[in-house]
């Protein structure tokens, strides 16, 4: 079974620009998160879909990011227009639906962005 | 306030010694514990999670937490190089770990052969 995959595996734009990260989650997973590390501090949560729909976007910095996930199936993470401290490892994750018992959340590879 | 704090390290260790991680988080609706490794430039790896209090034991891992103490801990027994790596804690306040994890900055551990 194909785990999370990221695209691309790094990124090196010019402040602002835009960039489209995406991510395609284990199949059948309904839940999808991002997150974000920026150097030398914790990954942090960015938002949650459950299948298109958000479930909780509370951690989305301000308004330059966009967030999709079309039909329930992949996402894209937009940064428009990108600031220098953009910069960071975005990681994407999946777990399966349910109400009853742990679910995991698998993560990908992450993509590297980096904002000059 | 962090609402989980981790030492960063790093930590280095001979081969073949016993290592112990440490988180501390103030959150009491925390119910889901985990702890996840990371490679260079790869993802965080489920290693093991842990429901509410206790201890949980795999292979050669051992977590515990102690919710009294908000105080959670992974035990490494018989470390390898292979266990080189970034050790992150996690935690969630979801009933089924469905929510957003809430991690620690994560501990370089390095084990010399």
């Amino acid at each position: 079974e194909a785990g999370v995959t990221q695209f691309p595996s790094h990124s090196v734009i010019e402040k602002g620009q835009t960039v489209t990260l995406r991510c395609d989650p284990i199949s059948g997973h309904d839940n999808l998160y991002w997150y974000r590390r920026v150097m030398g501090k914790e990954i942090k949560f960015l938002l949650h879909f459950v299948k298109e729909s958000k479930q909780d976007e509370s951690g989305m910095p301000n308004n330059r990011f966009l967030a999709e996930r079309t039909g329930g199936t992949y996402s894209t993470l937009k940064v428009q227009p990108a600031e220098l401290e953009d910069s960071g490892v975005y990681f994407c994750a999946s777990s399966q639906e349910g109400s009853a018992v742990y679910n995991e959340q698998f993560f990908g590879p992450g993509t590297r962005l980096t904002v000059l | 306030q962090k609402e989980v704090e981790q030492d960063p390290g790093p930590l280095s260790v001979p081969e073949g010694a016993i290592v112990s991680l440490n988180c501390t988080y103030s959150n009491s609706a925390f119910q889901y514990f985990m702890w996840y490794r990371q490679y260079s430039r790869k993802g965080p790896e489920l290693l093991m999670y842990t429901y509410s209090s206790g201890n949980k034991e795999d292979g050669r891992f051992t977590a515990q937490v102690d919710k009294s103490s908000k105080y959670i801990s992974l035990f490494i027994r018989d470390s390898q190089p292979s266990d080189s790596a970034t050790y992150l804690c996690a935690m969630s306040a979801s009933p089924s770990g469905t929510y957003k994890y809430i991690f620690g900055t994560g501990t370089r551990l390095k084990v010399l052969a």
